[in-house]
């Protein structure tokens, strides 16, 4: 139980378009689902906490008219790069919590998408 | 700032030795830790999870905590060569919805 699915897995795409990666939760609901990004050889960074049916929180740092959040469902959640420049090529992940397992429960992943921008 | 701390490694270990990772936290107030494990290129899948002092098994692995010392480790038993990869430690505040914070994560090789 407890699956989350990321699409696409790996995209390359062109300086200054955009990009979206979805988040689906399979096999339970996610009011809130929260976007990692991770560098080469560094830790996940949290970027925002996205909730449905409202607006996403963003970590200090992170521009959200770039980064857009759409959590439009209980299963999914979108993140729009928008006028993606070279410097976003990074590994983003998304994860949630399985509904009524209580704020302690762990984090499920899902795959990641390596986004690539050239 | 809240932070996760712990040493990169590499942490390198025989077949069959148990690998010791460390891990400590700066939010006294954090009430839930946890540890995954990522493979080069992948994401981070969960191992185990602790919430109360002491010590929790589950197969090879066993979770130390420690919350007067802010300290958490995971030991693995019978280290194995599929066990190489970097171990993450991570956080959980307790405040509700909150993401977990993560450490840099360590290193392990394990050399058959």
């Amino acid at each position: 139980g407890a699956v989350v699915s990321q699409h696409p897995s790996w995209v390359i795409c062109k300086s200054g378009t955009s990009v979206k990666i979805e988040c689906r939760s399979l096999d339970f609901q996610a009011t809130t689902m929260f976007w990692y990004r991770q560098f080469p050889k560094q830790s996940l960074m949290l970027m925002a906490t996205s909730n449905e049916g409202s607006k996403a929180t963003y970590e200090q740092g992170v521009e959200k008219d770039k980064f857009l959040i759409n959590h439009a469902s209980l299963t999914l959640s979108t993140l729009t790069v928008t006028s993606a420049h070279p410097e976003d090529s990074s590994f983003y992940i998304c994860s949630a919590r399985a509904g009524g397992t209580g704020n302690n429960s762990p984090l499920h992943f899902g795959n990641g998408t390596r986004l690539t921008v050239t | 700032q809240k932070e996760v701390e712990q040493n990169s490694g590499p942490l390198s270990v025989p077949e069959g030795a148990i690998a010791s990772l460390n891990c400590t936290y700066s939010d006294r107030g954090s009430q839930s830790f946890f540890w995954y494990r990522q493979y080069s290129g992948k994401s981070p899948e969960l191992i185990m999870f602790i919430y109360s002092n002491g010590d929790k098994e589950d197969g090879r692995f066993t979770a130390q905590l420690n919350k007067a010392s802010q300290y958490v480790s995971l030991l693995i038993r019978d280290s194995q060569p599929s066990d190489s990869a970097t171990y993450l430690c991570a956080v959980n505040t307790g405040q509700a919805g909150t993401a977990l914070i993560f450490g840099k994560g360590t290193t392990l090789s394990v050399s058959s």
